[in-house]
């Protein structure tokens, strides 16, 4: 199984700023992925991320706003741009276990976001 | 489109006793079926999963699931529950799309288990 680490683990940011989440793994995986957890809600996928090509969003969730990037294949990133409010949740990086057909994913802590 | 329910926001269930988080599912083909659970302040830990086989899946810290194609659910059950299972609990579904396993999740049932 993956070991998957996430910097900062949380976070208080004022309104109208940005945020960058990191998101490491100590083996090689193909595929990352970002997910949102709002207050007292579910997790929600934001984009799957493939290194060496550009993000793909769910529906809902603009490049514009929550920019990716995956240099390579232990590292992400994930920014929250201009934030408001809205915003304050628990995002998660996840990785796909590779290690055949049965894949199940594997999740960072999580990255708590206050957004004043 | 892919989709779990999880009906109960809330279930509560004395130290010792039996208890069941329900979960039903809908997806199109055969269901890649999973729980997971979320500790105050924690990530999702990874609990069971149902790929094909056996209906009755065992996982870690003493739970199983019973996955029952024709009623379309995958209940997670413990004979006896301890007071250090109350969190968060989360049943998700997924299916191949686009070269990965998309994973969908339900809303959550939070296990109290009261002393």
């Amino acid at each position: 199984s993956a070991v998957i680490s996430q910097k900062p683990s949380r976070d208080i940011c004022q309104r109208g700023t940005s945020l960058t989440i990191q998101c490491q793994v100590d083996s090689q995986v193909t595929m990352m992925f970002w997910y949102r957890q709002q207050p007292g809600q579910s997790l929600t996928l934001i984009a799957t991320a493939n290194q060496g090509s550009e993000a793909t969003y769910e529906s809902g969730f603009v490049i514009d706003k929550f920019p990716i990037s995956r240099p390579n294949l232990t590292f992400s990133t994930l920014t929250v741009s201009n934030m408001s409010p809205e915003d304050s949740s628990i995002y998660l990086c996840s990785v796909e276990d590779s290690g055949g057909a049965e894949n199940e994913q594997f999740f960072g802590p999580g990255t708590r976001l206050t957004v004043l | 489109a892919q989709s779990v329910a999880q009906p109960e926001d809330q279930v509560n269930v004395a130290e010792g006793n039996p208890l069941t988080v329900k979960c039903t599912y809908s997806v199109s083909g055969n269901p890649y079926l999973f729980w997971y659970v979320q500790y105050p302040n924690r990530g999702l830990q990874f609990l069971l999963k149902y790929i094909t086989g056996d209906n009755l899946v065992k996982g870690s810290y003493g739970f199983e699931a019973e996955f029952n194609k024709s009623q379309t659910s995958f209940h997670l059950k413990k004979p006896s529950a301890l007071v250090s299972d109350s969190a968060l609990y989360f049943c998700a579904v997924s299916s191949y799309s686009g070269g990965y396993q998309k994973v969908t999740f339900g809303t959550g049932t939070k296990l109290q288990v009261i002393p």
